[in-house]
């Protein structure tokens, strides 16, 4: 158990809808990371919140948003879901982002 | 930019042997890299880490892994393979950003089969 734990665990929805990811971060970390992980992408970094600030941003397409809460739980936000954003999404935290990343079980996002 | 080359998608060994895992990296400095496994429908777990000590890192499960500078590569092994090592297996370099932050890159994992 990594102490990252994330909700749903699965997430099945229709084309045109908007889901909210949420996470919650290693006791003590600030960092906070989204990825996405398909068979035809692989992994793929989303979006990096440090205590609140976004720091970095990866492939996170204009349709999906985050943020990080004062409390350090960050939400991540899908929406005009397309049947293409069907994949498992992951959360993870780290004490700083010089340090590694330590990984959620993931959200399994199916649209329909 | 940095990148990871993981030069096998799919890697199968019989119980009780050898196991090992091809990393290749590319860096213009001195980078942190990690080996990440993944068992089915879980999320990643850290083996193991290189981050300018010693060039042979030792990690979880009996996994280790050496930095060759002169190669640029980041091989995993282990010297006797158990069935609960099947799984995915990714390489990590970490990337420096002009924020002033850091991001994981990925390499395209390879898949480890144990046989009986």
């Amino acid at each position: 158990d990594s102490g990252v734990t994330q909700t749903p665990k699965h997430l099945i929805t229709a084309t045109g809808q908007r889901v909210t990811l949420r996470c919650s971060p290693r006791s003590g970390d600030l960092s906070v990371y989204w990825y996405q992980q398909s068979l035809d992408q692989g992994l793929q970094f989303l979006i990096q919140y440090y205590n609140g600030e976004e720091r970095a941003k990866g492939n996170i397409l204009e349709r999906f948003s985050a943020q990080q809460f004062p409390d350090l739980h960050s939400e991540l936000n899908l929406s005009s879901l397309e049947l293409g954003d069907s994949a498992l999404y992951f959360c993870a935290s780290s004490a700083t982002s010089r340090n590694e990343q330590f990984f959620g079980p993931g959200t399994r996002l199916t649209v329909l | 930019a940095q990148s990871v080359t993981q030069l096998d998608s799919h890697v199968s060994v019989s119980e009780g042997t050898p196991v090992l895992l091809r990393c290749n990296y590319s860096s213009s400095y001195s980078p942190s890299l990690f080996w990440y496994v993944q068992h089915p429908n879980k999320g990643l777990q850290l083996l193991l880490k290189y981050t300018s000590a010693a060039t042979l890192v030792k990690g979880i499960n009996g996994f280790e892994a050496e930095f060759k500078k002169s190669e640029t590569s980041f091989h995993l092994t282990k010297p006797s393979a158990h069935m609960s090592d099947a799984a995915e297996y990714f390489c990590v370099v970490s990337e420096g950003l002009l924020s002033g932050t850091y991001k994981y890159i990925f390499g395209t994992g390879t898949r480890l089969k144990v046989l009986a």
